[in-house]
């Protein structure tokens, strides 16, 4: 099993639609992320949290909202998906302090999400 | 601003031979992080290597070598003995290293191995 495991894989809604992405991972690790990519552009980051009682907006957070349920589950919601947010989604972890590790992104396998 | 450019969209390469993906970064900070990922066409992420700014020696995981260039900001991927299980999208990502937060990342390298 992955450790970073994220439902569902693939998803094709219609505009307006609500729709939860859900990550959750056995790493143990206090950081998660939500990343966005689009073909050309690379990763941009949606949100990121540190624990259970910190989220913060990352680069591209409007149109999106998360909560971290819980150290170990971390969900990405589109309250009214609309088209251009139709991409891959990924959640992610990292471990470690700054100073003391690499500190490297671990990654779920991705949801890709289709907004007709 | 903090930004990754990989200038080369695609590349090719022959089994068995070497190949060299470019990364520059451009940063003002003296202390940061650079990241490589590989990401196959089934789509998931996957950590390759890892070279800190502060690092005498390059990096290496197995064919994997980062070829690290601190006063011209380059940060260029070599793969050794190139496979068909390389041909994959490569991304190049930098840290800061005192906030573990932002990762910025290039737009990519798609390489193809011929066989």
């Amino acid at each position: 099993d992955a450790d970073v495991t994220q439902t569902p894989r693939n998803r094709i809604t219609k505009t307006g639609k609500r729709i939860m992405l859900e990550c959750s991972q056995t790493k143990g690790h206090d950081r998660m992320y939500w990343y966005r990519q689009d073909p050309g552009l690379g990763l941009r980051l949606i949100y990121y949290s540190f624990d259970v009682k910190d989220i913060n907006k990352g680069e591209i957070s409007d149109g999106y909202s998360v909560s971290r349920q819980a150290q170990a589950k971390f969900s990405l919601s589109l309250e009214s998906a609309i088209p251009n947010q139709t991409a891959l989604y990924f959640c992610a972890t990292a471990q470690g302090r700054p100073g003391q590790s690499t500190g490297e992104l671990f990654f779920g396998e991705g949801s890709r999400l289709t907004v007709l | 601003a903090q930004k990754i450019t990989q200038t080369q969209p695609g590349m090719f390469v022959q089994e068995k031979e070497a190949v060299t993906l470019d990364c520059t970064y451009d940063t003002s900070d003296q202390s940061y992080g650079l990241f490589w990922y590989k990401q196959p066409s089934s789509g998931e992420m996957i950590f390759l290597i890892y070279q800190g700014s502060y690092d005498e020696q390059n990096a290496t995981e197995g064919r994997y070598s980062l070829n690290f260039q601190k006063a011209r900001k380059s940060a260029n991927l070599v793969i050794s003995a190139s496979q068909l299980g390389d041909s994959a999208m490569y991304f190049c990502a930098m840290r800061e290293a005192y906030n573990f937060n932002k990762f910025y990342f290039g737009s990519g390298t798609k390489l193809n191995v011929k066989p």
